[in-house]
Parts: C-alpha cells; structure tokens; sequence
C-alpha cells in the first residue's frame, strides 16, 4: 500500500466546476504539499501545510491531521487548470513522499 | 523563481556509460532530493541529503550515487547507465526552518536516455 494516495486519478470537468482532490497518508508527517505539473513543465508548489486551511486564488487546500487526509479544491474551475496535481508529505526522517498524482482536464 | 538549475537538460547516452547530472542551487537550502518522474509511479525519491556531505537513499536508489560536497551543489551518477534508468530526472530544494522556505522548489528536470 503507498504511503500516499490520491483520488480520484483522473478527473474531467466543465469549466466552472467546483472541484475536489483528495489526498490520505499513512504516515507521521511534519507538512503536506500540494503541487501543479502541467503536460511536458515543471513542478511548481502550490501550499504547504501542517494544519488547517490556506486559500490562494481560486485555490483552497485544507488538511485534517487527526484524519491524516488533506484536499484540495479549485473553485470555478477553467481550462488553464488543466494539469497533473500532487501531494506530497514530509514524513519525520526528513524524506519527501509523493502521491501518483491526479491529472484533471476542464472541458470549455 | 527559486534558484535551482538542473543541467543537463537533455541527455541520450550508451548503456554501460556513466553519467552524471548536476543540480545547483542559490538559496542556501538545507535540503536536497533527486527523485525520477516515470508514467504509472509518480515521483520516486532516488537519493537526498540534509547537509554538506550528509545523504541517505531513497526508495530506489540502487544504480545510482550522489555527492555534495558543497551546500549549493548535489551531484546524481548513474555508475553504468541501463536503459531502466530512462526517465525525467528531478532535483528539488527545501528548507523547514520557519523563516524561509515555506515549500519546496523543483529544478526544471531532465530528461535522460539509456539507448
């Protein structure tokens, strides 16, 4: 079992749609990350978070420490969101663990 | 942008060759990783270091070594390229002390063939 799961995989919305990305660990962590990879660029942090709530844009991520579950939501939704979205955990000995990523396509 | 090269960016090469790839950083960051990027796996930690000559392996490190014998430079070789080792090479940075580095910056990757 990963230490980092994603869901759902893939996700393909209309643009305008509130959408969700949900991340689970299994591990003791010191924060969470979310990232943006779109097709064929680089990785770029979104949050970092060790608890409750931070808000960027149209971007809102949350993180549950008790339920070691954090999400991420995009609200009104557009086709320039389209890209592959990361978690990543800092587990207690220093390493960085990376969920498989969700890749979500807004149709127009 | 945070201030972190990868070079190369492109790299084709023989099996059995060795290779190395170089990550540079300009943040003065503590922490350094090199993880590949392959479809189906996500990003897999090769190696890391927490310091100037201080590194542990990661999830899939066998065929591969580092150095940083500097802060700002850690080094990734593949001793004998295999064509396994064909995939999106990425180095990152952090730094967990409160007053900086609130997320973890990526080099632009690197892109290696083992033919």
């Amino acid at each position: 079992k990963n230490e980092v799961e994603q869901s759902p995989q893939n996700l393909t919305a209309q643009e305008g749609e509130f959408i969700t990305i949900n991340c689970s660990y299994s591990v003791g962590i010191s924060a969470l990350h979310w990232l943006q990879q779109h097709p064929g660029g680089g990785i770029v942090s979104l949050f970092m978070l060790s608890s409750g709530k931070k808000k960027h844009g149209r971007l809102i991520a949350t993180i549950n420490i008790q339920e070691k579950h954090s999400s991420l939501h995009i609200t009104a939704s557009h086709p320039r969101d389209s890209a592959v979205y990361i978690c990543a955990v800092n587990s207690w000995d220093d390493k960085i663990i990376f969920g498989k990523g969700t890749r979500l396509h807004i149709l127009p | 942008d945070a201030g972190i090269t990868q070079s190369p960016r492109h790299k084709v090469t023989e099996t059995g060759t060795p290779v190395t790839l170089r990550c540079h950083q300009t943040e003065n960051h503590r922490y350094m990783y090199w993880y590949r990027q392959d479809p189906g796996h996500g990003l897999r930690l090769i190696h890391y270091s927490y310091g100037v000559k201080d590194t542990d392996k990661g999830e899939v490190s066998d065929g591969y070594s580092v150095s940083r014998s500097k802060t700002e430079d850690f080094l990734l070789t593949l001793e004998s390229a295999t064509s396994s080792q064909t995939s999106v090479y990425f180095c990152a940075i952090s730094d967990w002390r409160t007053d900086r580095g609130e997320k973890l910056f990526f080099g632009s990757g690197t892109q290696l063939s083992v033919l």
